[in-house]
């Protein structure tokens, strides 16, 4: 059972705000939200991750909603070498997988 | 640190030889995994290791798919004899026990295997 539904792709342009949605309905009060992305020909990359607070890095800010059933991963500036697919990926706190689903293809366009 | 390396990046092979592939993790991480990725199944966890010892196998296809962790630098994914269904790009990846709720994988660049 797939535990996250993100949009299969998207298109943003260089210097604006890329927001990627993610929703997680049937998340528990343990489970952390996690985003990796991976760019082409590339593992995948650590982005950001939380449990129920807004969250922001020198990366993303990821933004929770106050049910937890859905998220936003908010790449402030986006450029070209942001291309890459995008997952959001639920993780409860003492399991040591991760499941990645099938992501969200962000292009960057100049 | 040189990150999680992988060997070889590339390997292509005959249907029914053994292929090896090998995986040196993040000094002083003690989690290590392996995942398989294709177009049609993306990314697999396919095992992972804890202090050298498996933990959950679960995602290993079929017997002809073996791991092992000798020690806590080296681990290596064989596949005896391989097929060409098992044309995959595999991952290692290794992490630390997580620390103030932090858990962060880090995955190598992988090994792309052709299998013909």
């Amino acid at each position: 059972d797939a535990k996250t539904t993100q949009p299969t792709s998207m298109d943003c342009a260089e210097g604006r705000a890329a927001n990627l949605p993610c929703n997680h309905s049937t998340i528990s009060g343990n489970e952390y939200v996690y985003w990796y992305r991976q760019i082409h020909s590339q593992g995948p990359q650590y982005i950001i991750h939380g449990l129920k607070n807004n969250e922001t890095n020198e990366m993303a800010s990821l933004i929770i909603t106050e049910d937890r059933k859905s998220s936003t991963l908010i790449l402030p500036h986006a450029t070209l070498r942001d291309t890459a697919v995008y997952y959001c990926i639920v993780r409860a706190a003492n399991d040591y997988k991760l499941s990645f689903g099938a992501g969200t293809t962000v292009t960057v366009r100049a | 640190d040189a990150g999680v390396i992988q060997s070889p990046r590339h390997e292509v092979t005959e249907m029914g030889q053994e292929v090896t592939l090998r995986c040196k993790p993040i000094s002083g991480h003690d989690y290590l995994f392996w995942y398989r990725q294709t177009m049609m199944r993306g990314l697999e966890l396919l095992i992972y290791f804890n202090n050298n010892v498996p933990i959950d196998d679960s995602g290993m296809p079929e017997d002809r798919f073996s791991a092992k962790m000798p020690n806590a630098s080296f681990s290596t994914l064989k596949i005896q004899p391989s097929e060409p269904r098992d044309s995959a790009v595999y991952f290692c990846a290794s992490t630390l026990s997580p620390s103030g709720g932090i858990y962060e994988q880090y995955f190598g660049p992988g090994t792309r295997l052709t299998v013909t």
